[in-house]
């Protein structure tokens, strides 16, 4: 099992350019998140997706937009890249059912730098 | 506003000594309290997690005390190694879909 994977490792963009960060995992989660981590704020969720077919916003959604593509994935998008959203990016999932609160696992991290 | 409040941000401590790490929160609708371990280059990971039903939880060198009344809660790290060197969140959230509130964090360092 891989757990939850994260494309790419690392990237740098120019401002306005834009770019999708992606996430998959294969432990049949229903729920999947997207925090943003800067030092000295924690980790700050941007986008949930409860189950396939469903996204929310989380603390910190503007400038982003989300696809819950299946199960399976779910991917981060930044249309206009700012300098602001220089962070390292984390795609987590869990298992979410009845009264349950479900461990989040969380994926390596995309080091995203926009000059 | 940050929802869970966390403090100290970096702690330096002896090996064999005792880490302790506070974490504070308002929303009394919060009902589970995990913290999360994360070592450089690597995503967070559980490390022990509490429901407000008890005032204490061990596992192993690590334990979470939690005060309701005081909405107060920490993490304790008996027996601290240098393996232990990692940054430690506290995070809280209530309901069914793992809205997690993490606190800003704190990077341990333990000196061998």
């Amino acid at each position: 099992n891989a757990g939850v994977t994260q494309t790419p490792k690392f990237q740098v963009l120019k401002t306005g350019q834009s770019m999708t960060l992606q996430c998959a995992q294969d432990m049949n989660h229903n729920s999947m998140y997207w925090y943003r981590q800067d030092p000295g704020m924690g980790l700050r969720l941007i986008y949930y997706s409860a189950s396939e077919g469903t996204t929310d916003k989380g603390e910190v959604p503007n400038g982003y937009n989300v696809s819950r593509l299946n199960k399976r994935e779910f991917s981060l998008r930044l249309e206009s890249a700012a300098p602001s959203q220089t962070s390292v990016y984390f795609c987590a999932s869990s298992e979410v059912g009845g009264l349950a609160i479900g461990e989040q696992f969380f994926g390596p991290g995309t080091r995203l730098t926009v000059l | 506003q940050q929802q869970v409040k966390q403090s100290p941000q970096s702690l330096i401590v002896q090996k064999g000594g005792i880490s302790i790490i506070n974490c504070a929160y308002e929303n009394t609708a919060f009902d589970y309290f995990p913290w999360y371990q994360q070592f450089p280059g690597k995503g967070p990971a559980l490390l022990i997690a509490i429901r407000p039903d008890v005032s204490e939880k061990k596992e192993g060198r690590f334990t979470i005390s939690f005060n309701k009344s005081a909405k107060q809660f920490s993490l304790h790290i008996m027996d601290s190694q240098p393996g232990d060197s990692a940054t430690y969140f506290c995070a809280a959230t209530f309901g069914r879909f793992n809205k997690f509130y993490f606190g800003s964090g704190t990077k341990l360092n333990v000196k061998p």
